[in-house]
Parts: structure tokens; C-alpha cells; sequence
């Protein structure tokens, strides 16, 4: 019983396309998140919601929409998809903002 | 905002040898401190955390400390084993206010 599920695991498209990412979390959690995590393995937050509401939106190109139709779903939408766009993007979730991660299996998301 | 950083970037230890990750974070807010380990192709998953009111914390081979004072964390993995062979995340936050921030990772190999 996956706590923090995404889909899809791979998703290859080319530049241009505009692609969506869904997560979900079975753990009640009140906050989830995603992050973007490059070639060099670093691990950088893109948007965070509480309850539904946006409470962090980092410096991300505003191709990028985060959507939260309730506190246990966060999707994200991706327009006009950019070679620079390539990475594993990660949902997660905590109790509260700031604690313990439980991160989803990731996605890996390949523009050609 | 909060920086994170950590050394070394790898690591390699004779199986049965003991590891040491060090980690600085800069904003002297920051009260929670949770170590993340990713398998090759795996999502990130919580080890250990510590809280900025406890010095140090131990569960099994690996332990944390942390000097407030300085601004340093460290990871403790004893008595190594080859499935240690991982990238180590340490990360800092603002618990209940904040977003979870990742130091660049250590990968750490364990040589059977």
C-alpha cells in the first residue's frame, strides 16, 4: 500500500509538449511538495501546499502550474516543455511544513 | 534563506570502517535536521532526523550530532556495510513554518 504514489515513473516527449504529473498520498498528511532533482542529484523545492493552499512557490518558470484539488492530491502541469526541463521530479509529503519528508518514487521526466 | 552544505561530495570506506558526512546550514532559525539516504534509481528516504534541542541521537549503526553553536551536523554510519553504498542527504528546516532544505549530497561507496 504505496504511501506517496506518481505517474507516470517515465515520461519522454518532445520540446514543446505540455505534460501533466499527478501524486497522491494515503497518509493524511497535511503538506506535500514537489521537487526537481537535476543530473547532479541535487534536490531543489519547485512549490509546496498546505491544506490546498499554495505556500511556497520557488523562483520556477511560471510554465510550471502546480495544482492541489484536495490535501491528499498535488499535480503538476508542465507548458511548452524545454530541453533544460529534463530531470527526476519528485512529489513528498509531511505532517506539517518543514518535517519529516515521505517522498513519492519519482518521475522521470526526458525532453527530447 | 537557509544554504546548506555538505562535504565530502564522496566518499569511500573499506567495509567495517566507519563514515563521517558534515554538514553547515546558515540560518541560526533552523531547528530541524533530518538525513535522507538515495539508492541508485530509488526516491530518498528519511534515516535519522534531530532536533535542535538534543546535542545527539543514535538509532543502531548511525547516529547524529549537532552543535547549534557552529552551525554543524554530522552523520555517523559505524561498522559499514556494502548496502551503505548510497547518495546521503542532510537537510535543514524551519519545523512547522518551512520548507525542507537539501545539502548537494554525499555519495558514499562501501568496498566489500
Amino acid at each position: 500500500d504505496t504511501a506517496v504514489s506518481q505517474t507516470p515513473k517515465y515520461l519522454v516527449t518532445q520540446m514543446g509538449n505540455d505534460k501533466s504529473i499527478k501524486c497522491e498520498q494515503n497518509l493524511g498528511h497535511d503538506t506535500m511538495y514537489w521537487y526537481k532533482q537535476d543530473s547532479k542529484k541535487f534536490l531543489k523545492i519547485m512549490f509546496s501546499y498546505n491544506n490546498k493552499e499554495l505556500i511556497i512557490n520557488e523562483t520556477v518558470p511560471n510554465r510550471f502550474s502546480p495544482k492541489s484539488p484536495d490535501k491528499a492530491h498535488l499535480n503538476l502541469h508542465i507548458n511548452s516543455l524545454e530541453l533544460g526541463d529534463s530531470a527526476v521530479y519528485f512529489c513528498a509529503s509531511s505532517q506539517e511544513p518543514g518535517n519529516g519528508y515521505t517522498f513519492g518514487s519519482g518521475t522521470r521526466l526526458t525532453v527530447v | 534563506g537557509e544554504n546548506v552544505e555538505q562535504h565530502p561530495s564522496t566518499l569511500s570506506v573499506q567495509e567495517g570502517d566507519s563514515a563521517v558526512i558534515k554538514c553547515t546550514y546558515s540560518d541560526s532559525a533552523s531547528n530541524y535536521f533530518p538525513w535522507y539516504k538515495q539508492e541508485l534509481g530509488k526516491r530518498p528516504q528519511l534515516i535519522i532526523d534531530i532536533r535542535s534541542n538534543v546535542g545527539e541521537k543514535k538509532d543502531q549503526r548511525i547516529a547524529v550530532t549537532l552543535n547549534k553553536t557552529a552551525k554543524h551536523f554530522s552523520l555517523h554510519i559505524t561498522e559499514t556495510q556494502p548496502e551503505d553504498s548510497a547518495v546521503y542527504f542532510c537537510a535543514a528546516s524551519r519545523a512547522s513554518y518551512d520548507k525542507v532544505i537539501f545539502g548537494p549530497g554525499t555519495s558514499l561507496s562501501v568496498i566489500p
